[in-house]
Order: structure tokens, then C-alpha cells, then sequence
């Protein structure tokens, strides 16, 4: 069964610091995203990639940033952590093949103060 | 740029009754289309994808082009449906590449 770690499930910063969120997955996927999620507003993508190194915006990319130096580790970054970026965030990996459904972690719930 | 609309946020009914969670699209290319859900305290999981056709814990979706919908059923709900669910859509020739979500429905099952 697939596996989808998310290093914290629950984490409080001060506005201004460095966050960083990790996440590893067990099974070889090639492709790892980063959402958030908000009532209301559901699931957004921050970034994605689909290869070690490689990386791409997604929806809303602004205020963060993401590190690939490994096929089974995606981390997230705050570069200086604001209220506006409390929320849940979930870690999800998937297969290239055709269809292969996304695997989440079990989120990591920042709150910044 | 595509979109995908739940327009219920919150769904209520009782035990026994018939459930339609729904979900509507905007995509000009080829949509794949899926269901998940998040049973409280669990991670968000796959439900069903369109492309299988098939039926999940009794809940059934069909992809209907000329409407752009892929609405979510369940002819009788149960208490342990009590959860949300959240339609995504994917652009990428099915590989997940990149899922857009809709904004989630919570369905409440009351005894």
C-alpha cells in the first residue's frame, strides 16, 4: 500500500521565519504535488513536479517555493511565513501511468502567528 | 483554463434517501474525471474515476459530455457516507499531472 509521510501534522510558526514541510512517499511515484487546503475554497495546487529536480507552479505558487533533491522526498518551503498562509497542507504522489489516482498524506496543519 | 463547480457546499439528508453530489466542468480538451473523499480524521482518498466506470461503496458517477457534468450518486446514503467529497478534473492525459479540485461538498447522512 502506498505510503505518503508528511514530517508534522501540526505546526506553529511566527510571522517572518522559514518553514519548511516535508514530505516522502514510499512507492518510486514520479510525480509529487503540494495543495492547500481552506474551507470553502477546497484543494488549490502550490507546486508540482514530476521528476527529481524538476518543478512547476501551480495555482498558487506565490510565497512558497519547493525542493526535489530526491525521487521519494518533496518539500515545501515558506520563505517567511505570513497569517494568510495558515492552513492545511497536503502532500500527494502519483504513478505516470494513465489514470493512476493521487495518494495523500495525512496533512499538515500550520498555523502561523 | 479549466474549472470545476461544486455548487453545494453543504448537503443534508436522512438514512435511506437518495444522494446527487454535484459537479460541473470547464475543460475544451479531453476531461478525466474523478471523486474523492475525506472521511473525517482520514486522509483524502480516491472514491471513483470516470474512466472505470465502475461502483464504490454503492456511489455511481457518469461523465456527461453535453452537459459538462459528472455528478455523484448513491440511491440509498448511509451514516458512514458522512464525509467530503470533492470532484477533480485532470488536463493532462490522465496521468494526474495536474488535478484541479473543485470546492468540496460535505455530505452529512442524518439517522
Amino acid at each position: 500500500d502506498v505510503k505518503v509521510t508528511q514530517s508534522s501534522r501540526y505546526l506553529v510558526k511566527r510571522t517572518g521565519e522559514k518553514v519548511f514541510l516535508e514530505c516522502v512517499q514510499d512507492m518510486d511515484h514520479e510525480n509529487m504535488f503540494w495543495y492547500r487546503q481552506d474551507p470553502g475554497l477546497g484543494l488549490r495546487l502550490i507546486y508540482f513536479s514530476y521528476d527529481v529536480k524538476m518543478k512547476e507552479k501551480g495555482d498558487i505558487p506565490e510565497g512558497y517555493s519547493v525542493s526535489r533533491e530526491k525521487k521519494e522526498r518533496f518539500s515545501l518551503i515558506l520563505e517567511s511565513a505570513s497569517t494568510n498562509q495558515t492552513s492545511m497542507y497536503l502532500c500527494a504522489s502519483s504513478s505516470v501511468q494513465g489514470n493512476s489516482p493521487l495518494h495523500f498524506g495525512n496533512g499538515t496543519r500550520l498555523t502561523v502567528t | 483554463a479549466q474549472r470545476v463547480t461544486q455548487p453545494e457546499k453543504l448537503l443534508s439528508v436522512f438514512k435511506g434517501a437518495p444522494v446527487e453530489l454535484k459537479c460541473n466542468y470547464s475543460y475544451s480538451g479531453s476531461p478525466e474525471l474523478f471523486w474523492y473523499v475525506q472521511y473525517s480524521r482520514q486522509r483524502l482518498q480516491l472514491l471513483l474515476r470516470h474512466i472505470s466506470r465502475e461502483s464504490i461503496k454503492g456511489f455511481t458517477a457518469d461523465l456527461n459530455k453535453g452537459e459538462t457534468s459528472f455528478h455523484l450518486k448513491k440511491p440509498f446514503a448511509q451514516e458512514e457516507d458522512s464525509a467530503m467529497y470533492y470532484c477533480a478534473l485532470s488536463t493532462s492525459g490522465g496521468s494526474n499531472y495536474k488535478l484541479t479540485f473543485g470546492k468540496g461538498t460535505l455530505l452529512t447522512v442524518n439517522p
